[in-house]
């Protein structure tokens, strides 16, 4: 079974500075990908970066990055320069590859930039 | 853009209604998906859909079940609404390669 890890229930950061959030996966699967979410509270779901566990390069989506260290099985979303409306509740979640298209999700961390 | 959409925003229910919570998405995806989420519980999900009339249990169905007639749409269902189903419910969408797309979710609430 596969297990996803958020330790962090909430964050406060200051605006224009960066944050990392942290994110432990589990899985006996060689082949996987994983994901994080933003949901702002208007409700949505919003997807922001994916991370494939041949991916060579760390995958970055503009101010947002994955750092990726399989070894040590964890995939923490580094967002640079943040801005007020990064203000959200951040999902992790890994898809096992061979199977199916479910995903796990972590339990979230919940975001707040300060002015 | 892909879009999902859920029939409503917010539901309020009693206990013991039979209660549907549609879903619908217009990319011609493949999969389709429940979930609830709970405050420290992250999102669980309950059933999901990989063909028209194909679904399969995911990690919560007890409670619920659900309907897939047509390709575009995906329908989870209450038979008998309890309290403990109080939640945000999630509907998403992927093809085979892609990340699912959600909707705007269905916050409801059972009394």
């Amino acid at each position: 079974a596969q297990k996803i890890t958020q330790t962090q229930p909430g964050m406060f950061v200051q605006e224009k500075e960066a944050v990392t959030l942290d994110c432990t996966y589990d899985t006996s699967d060689q082949s996987y990908g994983l994901f994080w979410y933003k949901q702002p509270s208007s409700g949505e779901m919003i997807f922001l970066i994916y991370q494939g566990s041949y991916d060579e390069q760390n995958a970055t989506e503009g101010r947002y990055s994955l750092n990726f260290q399989k070894a040590r099985k964890s995939a923490n979303l580094v967002i640079s320069a943040s801005q007020l409306g990064d203000s959200a509740m951040y999902f992790c979640a890994m898809r096992v590859n061979f199977g199916n298209e479910k995903l796990t999700f972590g339990t979230g961390t919940r975001l707040t930039i300060i002015p | 853009d892909v879009k999902v959409t859920q029939s409503s925003r917010y539901l309020v229910k009693r206990t013991g209604e039979k209660v549907f919570l549609e879903c619908v998405q217009d990319m011609d995806h493949e999969n389709m998906f429940w979930y609830r989420q709970d405050p420290g519980l992250g999102l669980r999900l309950i059933y999901f859909s990989y063909d028209v009339k194909m679904k399969e249990k995911g990690d919560i169905p007890e409670g619920y079940s659900v309907s897939r007639e047509k390709k575009e749409r995906f329908s989870l269902i209450l038979e008998s609404a309890s309290t403990n189903q109080t939640s945000m419910y999630l509907c998403a969408s992927s093809s085979r390669v892609s990340e699912q797309y959600f909707g705007p979710g269905t916050r409801l609430t059972v009394t």
